[in-house]
């Protein structure tokens, strides 16, 4: 099946620090992936769309400029959260769709623990 | 609005069939309908996918109306390890609209 990987898998930052996390699809192409974050015991809640080649589209209230978003090639997106802080704390998962297919396949997702 | 309804929580036995249904009142003609399977601190898990009448997989079936305004995930003999969060996603070929509702916390118990 195909295979969407995360990295870091966790990490622990600072306050006011940025920290970049990687979405990967590792055997197929996707134009289009998707940022999650998650909080104990809740739903997904989806943060941005990522468009390779263009820019991301966010939901309402996500902040694009606290949550940078870069999708440079058909396998790669990367999450950028700039100046974090405690409450930006939470698990981040991104998913990949395979254009083939339109199926959607996420991530392990990145533990996020800003201090 | 939401755009699926499934009940918070159920309880069922080790061997027995488990039934979750969601609702989608406003499901559009586009929108198909997929289902996943989370555990804790893990990232979601595709089980199933379907546009209309019934879809079945090695792991489990999926039951669509004619009106497609509901879709019931139908785990077989479900084991303690099939306790998770399921959650039921409407959308569409046709655009972006990747969210999620609450989810059912499905627990298996012995």
């Amino acid at each position: 099946g195909a295979v969407v990987s995360q990295h870091p898998s966790w990490v622990i930052c600072k306050s006011g620090t940025s920290v970049k996390i990687e979405c990967r699809s590792l055997d197929f192409q996707a134009t289009t992936m998707f940022w999650y974050r998650q909080f104990p015991k809740q739903s997904l809640m989806l943060m941005a769309t990522s468009n390779e080649g263009s820019k991301a589209t966010y939901e309402q209230g996500v902040e694009k400029d606290k949550f940078l978003i870069n999708h440079a090639s058909l396998t790669l997106s990367t999450l950028t959260v700039t100046s974090a802080h405690p409450e930006d704390s939470s698990f981040y998962i991104c998913s990949a769709r395979r254009e083939v297919t339109l199926e959607q396949f996420f991530g392990p997702g990145t533990r996020l623990t800003v201090l | 609005l939401a755009k699926t309804t499934q009940p918070i929580s159920m309880d069922s036995y080790e061997g027995q069939e488990v039934n979750i249904t969601c609702s989608h009142n406003n499901i559009a003609t586009n929108d198909y309908i997929t289902w996943y399977q989370q555990f804790p601190s893990q990232g979601p898990r595709f089980i199933i996918q379907g546009y209309k009448t019934k879809v079945t997989n090695e792991v489990a079936s999926l039951f669509i109306p004619a009106d497609r305004k509901s879709s019931t995930l139908s785990l077989p003999r479900v084991s303690l390890s099939d306790t998770a969060v399921y959650y039921c996603l409407v959308a569409s070929y046709n655009n972006n609209d990747m969210r999620f509702g609450a989810g059912t916390r499905l627990t298996v118990k012995p």
